[in-house]
């Protein structure tokens, strides 16, 4: 079965850091573009960031809202996808979900369950 | 960044009725290779969200034939031909023609 399970989130400050999590289980995590989406309490989805698969040169994106604060990053030795949040801001609270969004010829996705920041004082 | 336009926010529905949503977004998500990057996420209650439809009109493995998605260029339609009461749920658009971004959700509930 083909899944992901995000760990990481908790409490923390303003101006503090975070790292996120996302194991990958059951497909080819290589050949898989990663990203990180998030949704703020009783808000939307917002896309996050993305890490392209290496035969795309591992090439990274960002929203306007994260760029220079937050980092994503892959180890495809591990099967795992990283998200490392600095500067945070109350505005980053949020559920974040790591997911492959659809992909490949019939438009699999793989969401895991989120995992809850709280950026508070 | 391209803006997706979603309406209705909120749509009620009965059930056996057909119901739509609208998307529009602020550029054409046709590709030169022809393929046009609109995809139809559900979220829903107390879930993450789910693949319905990719590609803008590709319905993803185990989706029911009553959801279907048409549109091209920038305008777009998610269409429930028959609703069921487990369709309830937020209902997203997304492009992924530039670095994606989402619709603001249309909340689908039983009247």
């Amino acid at each position: 079965e083909m899944q992901v399970v995000e760990s990481g989130g908790g409490l923390v400050k303003p101006g503090g850091s975070l790292r996120l999590s996302c194991a990958a289980f059951g497909f080819t995590f290589t050949d898989a573009w990663m990203t990180w989406v998030r949704q703020p309490p009783g808000k939307g989805l917002e896309w996050v960031g993305r890490v392209k698969s290496k035969s795309y040169g591992e090439t990274i994106d960002y929203a306007p809202s994260v760029k220079g604060r937050f980092t994503v990053s892959r180890d495809d030795s591990k099967f795992t996808l990283y998200l490392q949040m600095d500067s945070l801001k109350t505005e980053d609270t949020a559920v974040y979900y790591c997911t492959t969004l659809a992909s490949g010829k019939y438009g699999t996705d793989v969401w895991g369950q989120g995992t809850t920041v709280t950026v508070s004082s | 960044d391209i803006v997706m336009t979603q309406s209705p926010l909120s749509l009620p529905v009965t059930p056996g009725e057909p119901a739509s949503i609208s998307c529009r977004s602020s550029l054409s998500l046709l590709h030169s290779n022809g393929l046009t990057y609109l995809d139809w996420y559900l979220q829903k209650p107390g879930q993450s969200p789910q693949i319905l439809i990719y590609l803008a009109s590709n319905r993803a493995a185990g989706v029911p034939d009553r959801f279907s998605g048409i549109g091209s260029g920038t305008d777009f339609t998610l269409k429930i031909s028959r609703v069921e009461a487990e369709d309830v749920g937020v209902y997203y658009c997304m492009q992924a023609l530039q670095t994606p971004t989402f619709g603001a959700g249309t909340k689908v509930e039983i009247k």
